[in-house]
C-alpha cells in the first residue's frame, strides 16, 4: 500500500525554526514528485512546493519562495519541509502529497500530474 | 500563474438530488498535443486530507463512486454528483496542473438540505 506518514504535531514561537518530515512508503520514492500543501484554519488548499527526490529536482509556490525550503532524503525515503525563522500567519494544518509522475522514455524528465496520494497532515502551531 | 474560480461556493442540495460544481481557469488547460485537460478534482471531507476523485478532467479515479462524474475542456469544467449522499458533505476542490504552480479553486462546500 502507497503511504506518506507525516511527522507529529508542532508547537512553535515566532522566530524558531522548524523541520517536518513525511516519509514514503509503499512505491519508488525516487521516482515521483512529492511535496507539501499548506491549508490556514477555515481556509483553502494552497500548493506550496514539490521535490523530486531522483536528482533534487525543485518548484516552489511564488508566494512560498524564499520562505521554505524542501528537501528530501532518498535513503530514507523520507521529504521534509523547513523554515528558518516562523512567523503566526505559519500556523496551518501541513499535508505532504504525492504528484503522480509519468516518463516518457527511459532516463526522460519525469512530468508530474495530479495528486494521487495524501498524508494525513502535519498541524504546525507558532504562537508567543 | 493560472488563477481557477469555483462556484458556487457553497449549496445544499436534498438528498438524492443532483449537486453541480463550477470550476473555470484563467487560461486554457487543455493541451493540444495530446488532446487532455490538465484538471483534477479533490473532495475534502471534515479534518481529513483531500481524496482524489477525478483527473484529466473526466477519468474516475479507483473506487471513486460513479454517481461522481466530471466534464469540461479548456477553461469551463464541471463535477456533478448524480445523487447526493449522506458520506458526500465535503468541500470539493479544482485543480489545474497545466503550469506551476498547479493552483487550486477555493472550493465549494457541499451540505444536505
Amino acid at each position: 500500500e502507497v503511504q506518506l506518514v507525516q511527522s507529529g504535531a508542532e508547537v512553535k514561537k515566532p522566530g524558531e525554526s522548524l523541520k517536518i518530515s513525511c516519509k514514503g512508503s509503499g512505491y519508488n520514492f525516487t521516482n515521483f514528485w512529492i511535496g507539501w500543501v499548506r491549508q490556514m484554519p477555515g481556509k483553502g488548499l494552497e500548493w506550496m512546493a514539490i521535490i523530486h527526490p531522483g536528482d533534487s529536482d525543485t518548484r516552489y509556490g511564488p508566494s512560498f519562495q524564499g520562505q521554505v525550503t524542501i528537501s528530501a532524503d532518498k535513503s530514507s525515503s523520507t521529504a521534509y519541509l523547513q523554515w528558518s525563522s516562523l512567523k503566526a500567519s505559519d500556523t496551518a494544518m501541513y499535508y505532504c502529497m504525492r504528484h503522480e509522475t509519468y516518463y516518457y522514455g527511459s532516463g526522460s524528465y519525469g512530468y508530474y500530474y495530479y495528486i494521487d496520494v495524501w498524508g494525513k497532515g502535519t498541524t504546525v502551531t507558532v504562537s508567543s | 500563474d493560472i488563477v481557477m474560480t469555483q462556484s458556487p461556493d457553497s449549496l445544499a442540495v436534498s438528498l438524492g438530488e443532483r449537486a453541480t460544481i463550477n470550476c473555470k481557469s484563467s487560461q486554457s488547460v487543455l493541451y493540444s498535443s495530446n488532446n487532455k485537460n490538465y484538471l483534477a478534482w479533490y473532495q475534502q471531507k471534515p479534518g481529513q486530507p483531500p481524496n482524489l476523485l477525478i483527473y484529466w478532467a473526466s477519468t474516475r479515479d479507483s473506487g471513486v463512486p460513479d454517481r461522481f462524474s466530471g466534464s469540461g475542456s479548456g477553461t469551463d469544467f464541471t463535477l456533478t454528483i448524480s445523487s447526493l449522499q449522506t458520506e458526500d458533505v465535503a468541500v470539493y476542490y479544482c485543480q489545474q496542473y497545466y503550469t506551476t504552480p498547479p493552483a487550486f479553486g477555493q472550493g465549494t462546500k457541499v451540505e444536505i438540505k
